[in-house]
């Protein structure tokens, strides 16, 4: 079966401008995840999606973070404006949905350099 | 509060030296733990988690509760064991995972 999808694979902004991720989670999968992954550290987790609407976005920065999951489907992640410290890898993650603590599937990341 | 730590950044091994990466976690409740196995240009993905109890490319990790443990071992290091490992703590709702900052196994020839 086909992997979860992310584009683009690397971007280079300059601080102050906007950029968007885009993920394609796998088939049939009702939860999508976004994290972000600065160097040396651990995904933390950013927003949580079940089909379409939000179950957690705690730890999402509000103020220049926003992302969609409109059809349920496909998943864009926002930034704007972009901060030096927004500098890190962003990756989407898919799962069933369905209880017992389904296994999260990554994508390969985005790595978002900041100048 | 749920919390995972990885004590370790990083850590090398002769090949065919044992190897143990500690993970421990503060969780209040019956917690399943995984460990997920990043290796170099590849993606994230799940290595084993305790509750299949089974041995994945010859690691194996027990859930120790008393010691709030969840160590990853493996008998014999290979040079392919090389990687980024992160210990794994899903919270009980919505199925989200907290992460723990990660090991770097160095496999040395």
């Amino acid at each position: 079966e086909a992997g979860v999808a992310q584009s683009p694979r690397y971007k280079i902004i300059e601080k102050r401008q906007s950029v968007a991720f885009w993920c394609n989670p796998i088939s049939g999968h009702a939860t999508l995840y976004w994290y972000q992954q600065i160097l040396g550290q651990g995904p933390k987790l950013l927003i949580q999606f079940q089909n379409n609407g939000v179950v957690d976005d705690s730890q999402l920065p509000k103020d220049r973070f926003s992302a969609e999951r409109l059809k349920g489907v496909d998943s864009t992640l926002k930034i704007q404006p972009a901060k030096l410290e927004d500098s890190a890898v962003y990756l989407c993650a898919s799962s069933t949905g369905t209880s017992g603590r389904p296994i999260q599937f990554f994508g390969p990341g985005t790595r978002l350099t900041v100048l | 509060a749920q919390r995972v730590t990885q004590p370790e950044k990083l850590l090398s091994v002769f090949k065919g030296a044992p190897v143990e990466l500690k993970c421990n976690y503060s969780y209040s409740g019956s917690p399943e733990l995984f460990w997920y196995v990043q290796y170099s240009r590849q993606r994230l993905q799940l290595l084993l988690r305790h509750i299949s109890r089974e041995s994945i490319k010859g690691f194996t990790a027990d859930l120790n509760k008393g010691e709030t443990s969840f160590h990853l071992k493996k008998p014999f290091a290979q040079e392919e064991d090389s990687a980024m490992y992160y210990c794994a703590l899903p919270k009980t709702s919505y199925d989200k995972v907290i992460f723990g900052p990660g090991t770097s196994l160095s496999v040395i020839p």
